[in-house]
């Protein structure tokens, strides 16, 4: 069962825009949110967490909004940068003491210049 | 510090053969967590392995198995492959289970089943 899902296979904007990439969910229970970013021929990296209690965290040109009521959660960057072209996994972890986590199928960003 | 290594990073077996897979998790990292990715289904758990003890798994057949040696290193296996195994097997490694903000990918190993 698919309990993340990234329902954009691909998204592609313009350098200097914003890009906005898209989560739901369907288990209440996670209680903890990820964003990874990944390079063909590499693993993926982590890039930007928020906690279920919040509903938003911030990190230089990224920043995560999280909405429990809707179980969605999104992806930000402000601007987006030519570097910032890869596939953007969104992941969901089902309980504190495991790593266990739940991935949606990706999103690949392309950033023009 | 040196990151997660995954050997071999490329692999062509025939169906009905097995395999394994090894990942090294970054020095001082006791967990480690392999995944299976599909295109169209992004990540799927597979199991994650915290003191040498399984502590998750996740819903593949019992031909998927692993194990964790006392340095942490980990190993995969998977016996009588099919076509559908054909995946990047990606390991992840973690100061400790509840860790996820600090798990680290390895680079994978691209299975390809023939």
């Amino acid at each position: 069962d698919q309990q993340v899902k990234q329902n954009s296979p691909s998204l592609s904007v313009q350098e200097g825009r914003i890009s906005i990439l898209n989560c739901d969910y369907t288990n209440s229970m996670f209680d903890y949110f990820l964003w990874y970013k990944k390079y063909p021929a590499e693993g993926p990296t982590f890039l930007i967490s928020i906690s279920s209690i919040k509903d938003k965290n911030e990190d230089g040109r990224f920043t995560v909004f999280l909405n429990k009521s809707a179980k969605h959660l999104s992806l930000h960057i402000v601007p987006s940068q030519p570097g910032d072209s890869a596939v953007y996994f969104c992941a969901a972890r089902i309980s504190y003491n495991n790593n266990d986590m739940r991935f949606g199928a990706g999103t690949r960003l392309t950033v023009k210049p | 510090k040196a990151g997660v290594t995954q050997t071999p990073r490329y692999l062509i077996k025939t169906r009905g053969q097995q395999v394994t897979l090894s990942c090294s998790p970054i020095s001082g990292h006791r967990s480690v967590s392999w995944y299976q990715q599909t295109p169209g289904q992004g990540l799927q758990f597979l199991f994650e392995y915290f003191s040498e003890t399984q502590r998750n798994k996740g819903n593949f057949p019992g031909r998927f198995s692993g194990r964790q040696f006392s340095n942490s290193r980990s190993e995969m296996n998977v016996s009588t492959l099919e076509l559908g195994d054909s995946a990047l097997y990606l390991c992840a490694s973690s100061p400790a289970p509840g860790y996820s903000y600090e798990q680290y990918f390895g680079p994978g190993t691209r299975l390809t089943v023939t």
